[in-house]
């Protein structure tokens, strides 16, 4: 199984603020990795897919970025709305795997 | 626009098969991956298995012994069994929709607690 790790685990900012995480894999998955935002109780919504493609309806606020192992998901000004917990997750192989998760608070 | 609609037991006892059912509204059913996902209390995001709408299936090694993903593309629905349940398969399980290497819709969501 690929295994997904993110970091940090846990992130305080504040509005207005840009804040990036990270999610390695623990080998190469080309550019098959997405990212996902849930809010408590709900559902995760698709942000990014193949690692830098904006979904649609997604405020471009949010970016991704990386190849291979390494990637990044950048959120560049953060609004209220923001603040919930992001998972990476890769599709490059099965079985699917997700990252542990960062949960994003306000400082 | 495309929505997921699931169902099925929430409270089960130990050693009792998990039983989950999911709709499929508005959009092809076929050209897609049918996913079942969960999450502990608490915890981040499993991934159980999928099927397509031919009826080829992928599952979560760790689980595939005790899992059966099934569909029924008369009704839009597929199905997730799960055998001999224990506590450590106290989850919200979700079915969701893999389009390519994505999962771009899910359902609501499923608390499923299994006690002694």
């Amino acid at each position: 199984d690929i295994q997904m790790t993110q970091s940090p685990s846990s992130l305080s900012a504040s509005v207005g603020d840009k804040v990036t995480i990270t999610c390695r894999a623990s080998q190469s998955i080309s550019s098959y990795l997405n990212w996902y935002q849930q809010k408590l109780g709900k559902a995760p919504k698709l942000l990014i897919f193949a690692a830098s493609s904006l979904q649609s309806g997604v405020p471009s606020r949010f970016s991704g970025r990386g190849s291979g192992t390494d990637f990044t998901l950048t959120i560049s000004s953060l609004q209220p709305e923001d603040f919930a917990t992001y998972y990476c997750q890769q599709s490059s192989s099965i079985p699917i795997t997700f990252g542990q998760g960062t949960r994003l608070e306000i400082k | 626009q495309v929505q997921l609609q699931q169902w099925g037991a929430g409270q089960l006892k130990s050693s009792e098969i998990l039983s989950l059912t999911c709709v499929v509204y508005g959009g092809s059913f076929s050209g897609y991956y049918w996913s079942w996902i969960r999450q502990p209390p608490g915890k981040g995001l499993e991934w159980i298995g999928e099927i397509n709408h031919s009826g080829s299936t992928n599952c979560s090694p760790s689980l595939k012994s005790r899992v059966t993903i099934s569909i029924d593309t008369s009704k839009n629905q597929f199905s997730l069994k799960l055998i001999s349940v224990t506590a450590a398969d106290t989850a919200v399980y979700f079915c969701a929709r893999r389009l390519s290497a994505a999962i771009d819709f899910w359902g609501q969501g499923t608390l499923v607690t299994v006690s002694s």
